[in-house]
């Protein structure tokens, strides 16, 4: 069974760092691209990055570049979503996704099932 | 422009038909794929690549597209259809975006 499997709950402070993990089973995980999604309470799905585990090539959508470092650790079939300070509009829930692809065509799936990020003094 | 325009939202009767459309320039190279969220839950795909439905959804989910818009379709909507629909897509540039979502309401 494809599974990914977030980490738990995190409540911070402003100007913590925080890592948040994904850990992937069911496929080969050097094969597929997993992508992280934001979501803010009440409001929608934003793309906030992709990577490849096989050569760890990333991409940033613009709004996240620079404000989050998205990594892999082979060994361990996870994804890695990294800040080095929090602020209390990073509060929200993650989410990764295993991307898959045919000509033309890209979806998302399976999801894990979230990690909700609190950050508040 | 790259971004991707959903009704934020619809409602329909039960049993009835309803459409829920996406549209966006980026929808012209590469097509749509529809997620479905219920309230405190993971989203969950339920079309991708026009009108494919992954193992677990329902028939009365369908998909089209056609030029710059997608559409789902839910023929005979049911009650635990009521949820957030969201669309994704990407651009020439691997950047994926999502559609603002449509809360669609079963009366």
């Amino acid at each position: 069974e494809v599974q990914l499997v977030q980490s738990g709950a995190e409540v911070k402070e402003p100007g913590e760092s925080l890592r948040i993990s994904c850990r992937c089973s069911g496929f080969d995980f050097t094969s597929y691209w997993i992508a992280w999604v934001r979501q803010k309470p009440g409001k929608g799905l934003e793309f906030m990055g992709i990577i490849y585990p096989g050569d760890t090539e990333t991409i940033y959508s613009p709004t996240f570049r620079g404000q989050v470092t998205i990594s892999v650790d082979k060994s361990a079939r996870t994804a890695l979503l990294d800040w080095n300070s929090l602020q209390v509009s990073d509060t929200a829930t993650y989410y990764c996704a295993r991307r898959l692809y045919s000509t033309g065509w890209h979806w998302f799936d399976p999801w894990g099932q979230g990690t909700l990020v609190t950050v508040s003094s | 422009s790259s971004e991707l325009t959903q009704d934020p939202a619809v409602s329909v009767a039960l049993g009835q038909t309803v459409r829920l459309t996406c549209q966006g320039d980026i929808l012209r190279r590469f097509l749509a794929s529809w997620y479905q969220q219920k309230p405190g839950q993971a989203p969950r795909l339920v079309m991708y690549a026009e009108n494919n439905r992954p193992s677990g959804i329902a028939e009365r989910f369908s998909g089209s597209h056609s030029g710059d818009i997608a559409t789902l379709t839910v023929t005979g909507t049911q009650a635990e259809d009521e949820a957030d629909y969201y669309c994704n897509s990407r651009d020439n540039n691997g950047i994926h975006m999502f559609g603002g979502g449509t809360k669609l309401t079963v009366l």
